[in-house]
Order: C-alpha cells, then structure tokens, then sequence
C-alpha cells in the first residue's frame, strides 16, 4: 500500500485558505487519494476523493500533481469550526480497510 | 442529510460482561463497518459487512463478533468484555456503488472495561 507523508500541525487565519499538503510518492497507478477529518470527540468524516484530476465539492477542494506523487486539500475559506485533524489516504483497488495515519492536526485561529 | 448512530457515547462495562454495541443509518447503505480508534495505532477495522446476514473479518476480530439481522443495523458484540478492549468504538456505512472508501460515521462509544 502507497504510504503518505503529511505535516503533523499547521496553523490557519480564519478566512483564509488552508492548504494542506500530502505526499504520496510510492502511488500506483489504480490507487485513490481519499481525505477524512477528524474533530474532536467525533467520528471521522469523509471531505473528497480523487484519482488524477482535481475535484471540488461544497466542501473542498483536491488538487493532485501531474506524476500523482503529492496533493493538496484546500479549504477556501476556513472557519473555527473546520479545526480538526485531517488525513490523507491512499487505497488500492479491492482493499476494505481505511488506515489512518496520524494526519495533520489544522488549528484555524480567530 | 447522511446519519449514522450509535446507541451509547459512553459505556463503563465490567471484565467479564458481554457487550453489544449497537449501530444504525438511515441511508439504506449495503456496506456497514466496526473500527476501533486508539491513541498511536490509528484506525483498525474489526469486522465489516457487505449485506444482511453477511459478515467479514478485519484486521482485529479476535474477543469480537458481530450480527447485522437488518440492513440499517450493525451490532458489535464483547464476548467477554476485558480491559485491553477499552477503546473508542466507530460505526461506519458506505454504498455499495461508492465503495468502500467513501464511509460516513457515526459519533463513537467510548468504551471503558474495568
């Protein structure tokens, strides 16, 4: 399986864009790039997936590199409440599991 | 809007007891889930299921079993209930035509086993 390499905190105006960047150099070629966040004390929450082309839906946006070896989840405009932790993941065609990493803790500050 | 529950946030259950755990989702999903979250090991799937009466093992099934009667509801099943399973216990669905991978979840129980 691909493994990922994210950031383990970043910090983020409220407002602004938060970029949240993830290394997957060892993808293959059938693999998708699926993000969840995690609030605290909640269950995970699927945000988008993506396999080579750039996706947007209401709640973000995935940008993935030509060579798909990295990608960024951008949040266009973030607010307080998106403060969570945020993992990148990498699944093979035919796997069942999820596994996630340790992710990017996101602090969106006033 | 996508719902998934879980029938307690918190259970404080004794060594020995059996416990049921008990999910539902309204979203008439075929795929149902168990995971187990713990500090430094991530997310590890328990067993999971792709329709009525169906049931897989993941990666941790041991102490575990499960019942899904029904298609909205999954229930995770302690035997016999011991500490090294306090944890925080999540549900998940997902749509056959999605795959596996795009899971909603439900809030979690935290269980604790003294």
């Amino acid at each position: 399986d691909a493994k990922t390499t994210q950031p383990p905190s970043m910090d983020c105006a409220e407002g602004r864009a938060a970029n949240l960047p993830c290394n997957h150099s060892t993808i293959s070629g059938n693999e998708y790039v699926y993000w969840y966040r995690q609030i605290h004390s909640q269950g995970p929450q699927y945000i988008i997936h993506g396999l080579k082309n750039n996706e947007t839906n209401e709640m973000a946006s995935l940008i993935i590199t030509e060579d798909r070896k990295s990608s960024t989840l951008i949040l266009p405009h973030a607010t307080l409440r998106d403060t969570a932790v945020y993992y990148c993941i990498v699944i093979p065609t035919g796997a069942n599991n999820l596994f996630f990493g340790t992710g990017t803790r996101l602090t969106v500050i006033p | 809007d996508v719902k998934v529950t879980q029938s307690s946030r918190y259970l404080v259950k004794r060594t020995g007891e059996k416990v049921f755990l008990e999910c539902v989702q309204d979203m008439d999903h075929e795929n149902m889930f168990w995971y187990r979250q713990d500090p430094g090991l991530g997310l590890r799937l328990i067993y999971f299921s792709y329709d009525v009466k169906m049931k897989e093992k993941g990666d941790i099934p041991e102490g575990y079993s499960v019942s899904r009667e029904k298609k909205e509801r999954f229930s995770l099943i302690l035997e016999s209930a011991s500490t090294n399973q306090t944890s925080m216990y999540l549900c998940a669905s997902s749509r056959e035509t999605s795959g596996p991978y795009e899971q909603y979840f439900g809030p979690g129980t935290r269980l604790t086993v003294t």
